[in-house]
């Protein structure tokens, strides 16, 4: 089945941007949506926004102004960016592909820490 | 949007049956059939046990059942095993093109 690899830097100083890459691997990203989602340590799910491989995005209304997100078909990647970080923004960030009304494979999770 | 609403934990015995309630709005679970149940292990991502109601996937077992009525879905345990001790979310597809995850329950396995 498809797995699925978060990378990205896991220290992001405050006020400044967070770039998270997603790997697709043992299948292709063509045709379908990937999303990304959070979960603060010890807290619940948090559905960040969703891409098709035609470039569509959708977004949580709480934070649309600060995400971006692309995908890169040739590298069977799909990014996420979350600028003017905070502290509340610290938190274990999954990608994950979309099936269905859900979600099927996740990545294991990247953490992310926003700290001066 | 809001979170749906689930209870904090439910609790039950070996070989018992559980039932977790996952509550929305008309916007929400009362609009789709696109509610879906994840059980996270600590530590674990979260694995899809109920897709679109009440589907399972392949290799996830049959003693996962879920089911909706109106804006309340609920996903049953039957035979409860030790195994089944996890958190438990639900998710809904929303009329904004979002989805929203629920709050969250703990299973206890006593």
């Amino acid at each position: 089945q498809v797995q699925l690899q978060e990378s990205g830097p896991g220290l992001v100083k405050p006020s400044e941007t967070l770039s998270l890459t997603c790997t697709v691997s043992a299948g292709s990203i063509n045709t379908n949506y990937w999303t990304w989602i959070r979960q603060p340590a010890g807290k619940g799910l948090e559905w960040i926004g969703r891409i098709y491989t035609s470039g569509i995005t959708n977004y949580s209304p709480s934070l649309k102004s600060r995400v971006t997100m692309s995908v890169d078909t040739s590298k069977n990647q799909f990014s996420l960016k979350l600028s003017s970080v905070t502290a509340a923004d610290t938190a274990l960030y999954y990608c994950a592909r979309n099936y269905q009304g859900g979600f099927d494979n996740w990545g294991q999770g990247t953490l992310v820490t926003v700290s001066s | 949007q809001s979170a749906l609403t689930q209870p904090a934990s439910v609790s039950g015995s070996p070989g018992q049956s559980i039932t977790i309630s996952c509550t929305g709005t008309s916007s929400d679970i009362g609009a789709y059939n696109y509610v879906c149940w994840y059980q996270q292990h600590p530590g674990k991502a979260p694995k899809l046990v109920i897709y679109d109601v009440s589907n399972r996937p392949s290799g996830v077992s049959n003693r996962f059942s879920g089911a909706k009525s109106g804006n309340t879905a609920s996903l049953t345990i039957s035979g409860l095993q030790a195994e089944d001790e996890a958190e438990y979310y639900c998710s809904s597809y929303t009329s904004s093109i979002t989805y929203v995850f629920g709050t969250g329950t703990k299973v206890t396995v006593l």
